[in-house]
């Protein structure tokens, strides 16, 4: 599985948008992004993923390059709740274990 | 979300000592991970198992052994504790079947073993 890079920390204004970005420059073509989030101690929540094109939930949008090499994740009116480990990962779904490997993550901190 | 739930959420326990942790499902997912975590850190895999009758090892699975009793039901063992072992315990599952593998996890257990 590919690595990512991503920042150790974070701050972001309450009601503005988070933008968190990762770096992926080894993923493959059959490679996914997922995005993950930890708040304090609590066990990791799915965020959202994508393959190749831009994607948007309730919770977020990710923004990925056109050559796929980095992603931005976006929360677009951040809150004190936001606060937390954001978790960059590239998962290559069909092969042998379909595992997701952790980093150390982004700590995003929201101020009021 | 309590579709995925750990027992017990904290155990203190000594050196030497058997420890089961438990995790239950109401997903209906065929696959069940179960995860460490050290302080500072991210999470690492120790088992994981696609279905009732797969187990595989993960990436840190020396010192634990696990049980798929059900599809609904994925039990995590130290056989013998150590001290080394104090980590926080994450419990996920995921649907087989689709284009990628969204999992879900539980609320963790924190083990200290002294």
């Amino acid at each position: 599985d590919a690595k990512t890079t991503q920042p150790p920390s974070m701050d972001c204004a309450e009601g503005r948008a988070a933008n968190l970005p990762c770096n992926h420059s080894t993923i493959s073509g059959n490679e996914y992004v997922y995005w993950y989030r930890q708040i304090h101690s609590q066990g990791p929540q799915y965020i959202i993923h994508g393959l190749k094109n831009n994607e948007t939930n309730e919770m977020a949008s990710l923004i990925i390059t056109e050559d796929r090499k980095s992603s931005t994740l976006i929360l677009p009116h951040a809150t004190l709740r936001d606060t937390a480990v954001y978790y960059c990962i590239v998962m290559n779904y069909g092969g042998a274990t379909n595992k997701l490997i952790f980093g150390t993550g982004t700590l995003l901190a929201v101020q009021p | 979300d309590a579709d995925v739930t750990q027992t017990p959420r904290n155990r203190i326990t000594k050196t030497g000592k058997r420890i089961m942790l438990e995790c239950s499902q109401t997903k209906g997912h065929d696959r069940m991970y179960w995860y460490r975590q050290d302080p500072g850190l991210g999470l690492q895999l120790i088992y994981y198992s696609f279905d009732v009758k797969d187990i595989n090892k993960g990436e840190i699975s020396d010192g634990y052994s696990v049980s798929r009793q059900a599809q609904a039901k994925f039990s995590l063992s130290l056989e013998s504790a150590i001290p080394n072992q104090t980590a926080l315990y994450f419990c996920a599952t995921s649907e087989s079947g689709f284009s990628t593998d969204t999992q879900y996890f539980g609320p963790g257990t924190r083990l200290t073993v002294l």
